[in-house]
């Protein structure tokens, strides 16, 4: 069964800094990866996915994620934060076969102080 | 295309009452899905749909909980008996299943308290 680890609880950050949040999963196979962003009070907003081909992945917002197969993780990171990035990151993972359930991790709260 | 809705943004009821949730998917999406989401954990799979025919649902999903989503438009989620440990952030997502086009969009959720 897969699951996925989110290493840090909390990331404090001054703004313009750049972060990395950690991901790793655990999976007997192939699978897909997620990252969303909550804001206070909403539902979660899909920043970037990885499913294959480059491991280098973009999204939205200046965020993107590198997917190492060998080290099983997805780690997201973006150059320069804003205090608007403030927010809960979560890391998710789907099989490929059964897309339609997502397993996410704990989550991680990313603070960006001015 | 106004997203995922869903209501109420907010309950708040007695233990042992029944509650029932709504969700409005994007209106082309033929798969929905429930998600629950405790304080300081991620969401959890509750139960998924494809049009009106429920084909999954997570043992996390006792039979107090109920979901349905006639005519394969909105949905429901109804809570009976109402526990305090049902308080919690029900997040409903739609997704098109379309070859390589993995990603759901969520609703806001409604958030349960149960007292």
């Amino acid at each position: 069964a897969q699951s996925v680890t989110q290493l840090d609880s909390q990331v404090p950050v001054f703004e313009e800094a750049p972060v990395e949040l950690r991901c790793n999963y655990s999976s007997s196979v192939s699978v897909y990866l997620f990252w969303y962003v909550q804001y206070p009070n909403q539902g979660l907003q899909l920043l970037l996915k990885y499913l294959s081909g480059s491991t280098l992945v973009k999204g939205i917002n200046g965020f993107e994620a590198e997917f190492n197969k060998s080290q099983t993780s997805f780690h997201l990171r973006k150059p320069s934060v804003h205090i608007s990035d403030t927010a809960e990151y979560f890391c998710a993972v789907s099989d490929p076969l059964n897309t339609d359930k997502l397993i996410f991790g704990t989550g991680t709260r990313l603070q960006v102080f001015p | 295309d106004t997203g995922v809705s869903q209501n109420p943004r907010h309950k708040i009821t007695k233990r042992g009452q029944n509650v029932t949730f709504r969700c409005d998917p994007i209106s082309e999406h033929n798969r929905l899905y429930w998600y629950r989401q405790t304080l300081g954990q991620g969401p959890e799979f509750l139960t998924y749909f494809q049009n009106e025919a429920q084909l999954e649902k997570s043992r996390l999903l006792s039979d107090r909980f109920s979901a349905e989503r006639p005519k394969g438009s909105f949905s429901t989620l109804e809570i009976q008996r109402t526990e305090q440990g049902d308080s919690a952030m029900y997040l409903c997502a739609s997704s098109l299943r379309d070859g390589g086009d993995y990603g759901y969009t969520f609703g806001s959720g409604t958030r349960l308290t149960v007292v």
